[in-house]
């Protein structure tokens, strides 16, 4: 099986934008979807991105999900920050056996 | 409107068992899969398995394919997770979620709102 791997922190001042990473061990980054999940502190999580870079319903259009294969890691970039958008984010993405991966989660502090 | 709706909190001893149920409203259950999720305190999230409301087919992770059952009830949209053998370990919020693949795990959609689950002697 394969490892995503998200950097543990971001931070960023409220109005910048922040980009957070996931990596992918082994196998190409492009070979399976990723999502991209958001958890606000003592909340259950919510959905972003699905399929790479298609925002689930509600989602604003301050988030958007892309794919860099060079790097072979998807990212989810955040504009304009809000001081509402500081939570837990999490890329999840599957194998070709169809068992699902989570990244270990990236905590975003909005300065 | 999509709603999955969890079952109450619940403490266990060390080596019993505890059953979650997610029922789910506002969508075609069979269109769709149910995925569960775990979360230890202070802890990321672990992805458990997923079901088929469809078929009933399931995948697990492999650290609870022996411990863990889903069951898929079509005639209530209920799902189900039955963990057995619980240890200190397996205190932690549990997940349902609705996923957006009925014959593979696509990824989730909707979110319940959590269980916490307590092993406590």
């Amino acid at each position: 099986n394969f490892m995503l791997t998200q950097p543990p922190s971001v931070s960023e001042s409220p109005g910048k934008t922040v980009i957070i990473s996931c990596t992918r061990s082994s196998g190409g980054i492009a070979h399976t979807f990723v999502q991209w999940y958001q958890q606000r502190p003592g909340r259950s999580p919510t959905t972003l991105i699905y399929e790479d870079s298609q925002r689930a319903s509600g989602v604003p259009d301050r988030f958007s999900g892309s794919l860099d294969i060079s790097s072979n890691s998807a990212s989810l970039t955040i504009s304009g920050l809000e001081a509402e958008d500081e939570a837990d984010y999490y890329c999840q993405s599957y194998d070709s056996d169809n068992l699902v991966v989570f990244g270990g989660g990236t905590k975003l502090t909005v300065l | 409107q999509v709603q999955l709706v969890q079952s109450g909190p619940e403490v266990r001893e060390p080596g019993a068992s505890v059953r979650v149920s997610c029922k789910a409203s506002g969508y075609s259950f069979s269109n769709y899969g149910i995925t569960w999720v775990r979360q230890a305190p202070g802890q990321g999230l672990e992805w458990m398995g997923w079901i088929s409301g469809y078929n009933g087919n399931a995948n697990y992770q492999q650290k609870f394919h022996d411990r863990v059952t889903f069951t898929a009830d079509t005639s209530t949209d209920t799902a189900y997770m039955e963990v057995r053998s619980l240890s200190f370990d397996d205190t932690a919020v549990y997940y349902c979620g609705r996923d957006r693949g009925p014959l593979t795990p696509e990824g989730i959609d909707y979110w319940a709102q959590g269980t916490l689950v307590t092993v406590s002697s």
